[in-house]
């Protein structure tokens, strides 16, 4: 069974820098590229970038492009997205998802909820 | 990037009804097309990939049509459990922009 399980909830101040993870079972970790998608409260869901385990090319959305830092350790099939300096307007709910060139996106992850708040 | 363009934004529906959602690409997509359900508190679903396939597991009441610039998603004999939003999103080209949703709601 494919799973995307993603870490959990994260509490922070503006200026801290934090990383989050999503951890890839069930497949070849490098088959599929995994993506991050951002839903701030009560709005859409924002494209943020593509990471692709097998040879690390990153695609960041114009939007992030950054602001953001997406990497992976194949060793442990964990994909990550990380910020060096939090914003309070990076507060939302993240997503990882699987995908795939021809079958776009197939599974997401919970999320994991970051709050940014002095 | 590609701007994706969800109408109508919101859509009253009866259990039983049979509805349809347009998604419209700023520039032709071929049949990059991709359709989502979100929950309120959940993480999105897949749908359908390349227009018009169903995901593994997702019954056949969804189905997707269109290619180019124009894309609909059809949800026959409407349940409970499909009052949701619904988000449509390309990945001809990155970036891989979402539309900005169509919430079905029951009448």
């Amino acid at each position: 069974e494919v799973q995307l399980v993603q870490s959990g909830a994260e509490v922070k101040k503006p200026g801290e820098s934090l990383k989050i993870s999503c951890k890839g079972s069930g497949y070849t970790f490098t088959y599929y590229w995994i993506g991050w998608v951002r839903q701030m409260p009560g709005k859409g869901l924002e494209w943020m970038g593509i990471f692709y385990p097998g040879d690390s090319d990153t695609r960041y959305s114009p939007s992030f492009q950054g602001r953001v830092t997406m990497s992976a350790d194949k060793s442990i099939s964990t994909a990550y997205l990380q910020w060096s300096s939090l914003k309070a307007s990076d507060s939302g709910m993240y997503y990882c998802v699987r995908g795939h060139r021809e079958l776009g996106v197939d599974y997401w992850g919970r999320g994991t909820l970051v709050t940014v708040s002095s | 990037d590609i701007q994706m363009t969800q109408s109508p934004s919101s859509l009253s529906a009866s259990v039983g009804d049979r509805v349809t959602l347009t998604c419209r690409a700023s520039q032709g997509i071929t049949n990059y097309l991709a359709w989502f359900q979100q929950k309120p508190g959940k993480a999105p679903k897949s749908l359908i990939y390349a227009a018009s396939s169903l995901q593994s597991g997702v019954p056949s009441k969804f189905s997707g049509s269109g290619s180019g610039t124009d894309f609909t998603l059809t949800i026959s004999s409407l349940q409970p459990e499909d009052f949701a939003t619904y988000y449509c999103q390309q990945y001809y080209s990155h970036s891989y922009t979402f539309g900005q949703g169509t919430k079905l709601e029951l009448k």
